[in-house]
């Protein structure tokens, strides 16, 4: 079946450092793909997304390219703030007439000042 | 403002006594879902629908109840809850269509003792 695998937190960095979280899946067919954010004591928000290969989706300075050859889609940041601070979770979509989402296990980053 | 409510958002309950988790959305949307989030695990689907009187089992169904008697209304019933079943809870809710944005509820938090 379709799974996502993504790197094991916490992450902890300092403010303006680089960030990297990766993610794999593995899936029939063309998913979409997505990365959440939940911010604490809240539910998840869309990031950012991509639907086919090659696409790069972007938000808030969040960037992830849809690699179909690697069967990736790292979430990467040039500089985290401490408000970046949050559970960032890979998720993949199929394609159909409703959004049954796959989600991977979430990886926590905390930023320090 | 276009939002996905769930109540409670806390609840403490015995084991055995039934409960009701509600959820509504104000975005006319079609499909609505219901995870589960543990740590460790990420987010799991228990239940959806894809409209009006049409409800399926996701990935972890057993023990739960859903209904979708409205296109607004998708309430999570535990008839017996265990104390396995304490955890995070999501409702979320989407367009029907390719590559939509999910949109999620606050979360219920449930422990049952």
């Amino acid at each position: 079946g379709d799974s996502v695998t993504q790197m094991e937190g916490p992450v902890t960095l300092s403010e303006e450092a680089f960030l990297t979280i990766n993610c794999t899946y593995t899936a029939t067919g063309y998913p979409s793909l997505f990365w959440y954010v939940q911010y604490p004591g809240e539910g998840l928000q869309l990031l950012l997304k991509a639907t086919k290969a090659d696409d790069k989706g972007s938000n808030k300075g969040f960037e992830a390219t849809y690699r179909k050859e690697t069967t990736s889609f790292h979430l990467e940041k040039g500089s985290v703030q401490v408000s970046d601070s949050a559970v960032y979770f890979c998720a993949l979509g199929k394609i159909g007439g409703y959004q049954k989402v796959t989600f991977g296990t979430g990886t926590k980053l905390q930023v320090i000042p | 403002e276009a939002q996905v409510t769930q109540n409670p958002r806390y609840l403490i309950t015995v084991t055995g006594k039934k409960l009701t988790v509600t959820c509504s959305q104000n975005m006319n949307h079609e499909y609505m879902s219901w995870y589960r989030q543990d740590p460790g695990l990420g987010l799991r689907q228990i239940y959806y629908s894809m409209n009006v009187e049409v409800t399926d089992k996701g990935d972890v169904p057993e023990g739960y109840k859903v209904s979708r008697k409205e296109k607004r209304n998708f309430p999570l019933i535990l008839e017996s809850p265990s104390p396995n079943q304490t955890s995070l809870y999501f409702c979320a809710s989407s367009p029907t269509g390719v590559n939509t944005e999910a949109f999620f509820g606050q979360g219920t938090r449930l422990t049952v003792v």
